[in-house]
């Protein structure tokens, strides 16, 4: 079946726009995950959803960064008065559920803040 | 919270040698252990995990050994071809915490 998609692949923006970050999961997959990859870097843990519910947000850098999910299935990650730090590969992940099961990745979106 | 270390951050390697990359964890109630391969400009992708109820598992050229009492766990690559040459990340899980931690990548170059 169909992978985890996001779009766009690749985000160009001028500082202090918003922008917003889309991930459809595996259909079925509970648990959704958000990672910021920054170039070179490792996985750096935003937030996960389970369900449409997000009980931890602590990863979230900061008051402009947000995220929803909806019908249990695409989730969209808000970045608002992007800043050039935001410039990142974000990358989605789904998962049957949350904790000990295999996340599957999406290809990711290059957000570039000039 | 858990913390989940990794070394190396790089290691090169002729091809044919092995490579190991090791992963200590601090939370006992991790149960679940993957590992994920990078390649440049790709997305991540399992390539072996272990559950903590057993002590190694093997895939062809990979294998993955957990040690519970001693909270470290390490990937074991044999052979290994330029096609290995890649970004690998250890991570760790559990109910307990419902998330993943991931440690911080290990580069491999594989030499011809």
């Amino acid at each position: 079946g169909a992978g985890v998609s996001q779009s766009p692949s690749n985000k160009v923006t001028e500082k202090g726009k918003d922008v917003e970050l889309r991930c459809d999961p595996i259909s079925g997959h509970t648990a959704l995950y958000w990672y910021r990859q920054s170039l070179g870097q490792g996985l750096e843990f935003l937030i996960y959803f389970q369900g449409n519910s997000a009980p931890d947000k602590s990863g979230l850098p900061s008051d402009r960064f947000s995220a929803e999910r909806t019908g249990g299935s695409v989730s969209t990650l808000t970045i608002q008065r992007t800043q050039q730090e935001d410039s990142a590969v974000y990358l989605c992940a789904s998962s049957f559920n949350t904790g000990p099961y295999e996340q599957y990745f999406g290809p990711g979106t290059r957000l570039t803040v000039t | 919270g858990e913390n989940v270390e990794q070394h190396p951050s790089t290691l090169s390697v002729q091809e044919g040698d092995s490579a190991v990359i090791k992963c200590t964890y601090s939370d006992s109630a991790s149960n679940y252990f993957p590992w994920y391969k990078q390649e440049l400009g790709k997305r991540p992708q399992l390539i072996i995990d272990i559950r903590s109820n057993v002590g190694e598992k093997k895939d062809q050229r990979i294998a993955v050994t957990l040690n519970k009492t001693a909270k470290h766990f390490s990937l074991h690559i044999t052979e290994t071809q330029p096609e290995d040459s890649a970004v690998y990340f250890c991570a760790a899980s559990s109910y307990n915490f419902n998330k993943f931690y991931f440690g911080s990548g290990t580069k491999l170059n594989v030499k011809p």
